[in-house]
């Protein structure tokens, strides 16, 4: 059974323009949660779609935005691209919300730099 | 702000030696995960213990959980030189929303880097 396959696993953009990472979650799962990790900072939350919605959203400006397609995959928009979005954006998947106690399983990350 | 502290931020042995990192946390959780991380990559989860568990086991890893302390801590017992990789600890807080229903959401801390010398 395939994992959470994310898409680029590198990309490089020019400081205001956009980028747009893939994340396709495991099978079954209509979870998928993003994670923003730049050097020194850890994990930090950027957003939670479930069953197509956004569902939460971590402390980050509008335009970093997003959406879950119909068969649960999901892309991250990042618009007018600063060098501090440079960062591995890690996506992950679970079982829907109902379920309590149930792991989130992540990607590799797409390793993004701007320029 | 992470909900989750870790400490040691990075921790140093031997081989065979036993490693023991913690995980401090402010609000009430549903449950805590670890996870690990080889050279910036993914993420792969570990094990999850949940709130009304004290003590979990996974082949070499022991987790236990004190929610009056609101901590916990990953126990690798016998490492090896492949355990090099930073650990995160993650806790699934349920917050409300205006309309009253629950969304979970992991947390993350910032992580123990762990190196063990062969």
């Amino acid at each position: 059974e395939a994992g959470v396959t994310q898409s680029p696993t590198h990309l490089i953009k020019t400081r205001g323009q956009q980028a747009t990472l893939r994340c396709s979650p495991i099978s079954g799962h209509t979870s998928v949660y993003w994670y923003q990790q730049a050097l020194g900072l850890g994990l930090q939350f950027l957003l939670w779609y479930d069953e197509g919605e956004e569902r939460n959203r971590g402390n980050f400006p509008p335009r970093f935005s997003g959406r879950q397609f119909p068969n649960y995959s999901s892309e991250l928009n990042v618009n007018a691209l600063e060098l501090e979005d440079s960062a591995l954006y890690l996506c992950a998947s679970s079982l829907a919300r109902g379920r309590e106690n149930t792991e989130a399983f992540f990607g590799q990350g797409t390793r993004l730099t701007v320029v | 702000s992470q909900q989750g502290e870790e400490d040691p931020q990075a921790l140093s042995i031997q081989e065979g030696e036993n490693a023991t990192m913690n995980c401090s946390y402010k609000t009430s959780i549903n449950n805590l995960q670890w996870y690990r991380q080889n050279s910036g990559r993914g993420l792969v989860h570990l094990i999850l213990i949940r709130s009304n568990e004290r003590e979990k086991h996974s082949g070499r890893l022991r987790v236990t959980l004190d929610t009056s302390k609101k901590s916990s801590s990953l126990l690798i017992t016998a490492s090896r030189a492949a355990d090099t990789a930073s650990y995160f600890c993650a806790t699934d807080a349920r917050e409300r929303n205006a309309g009253g229903t629950s969304y979970g959401k992991l947390t993350f801390g910032q992580g123990t880097i762990l190196t063990v010398h062969p």
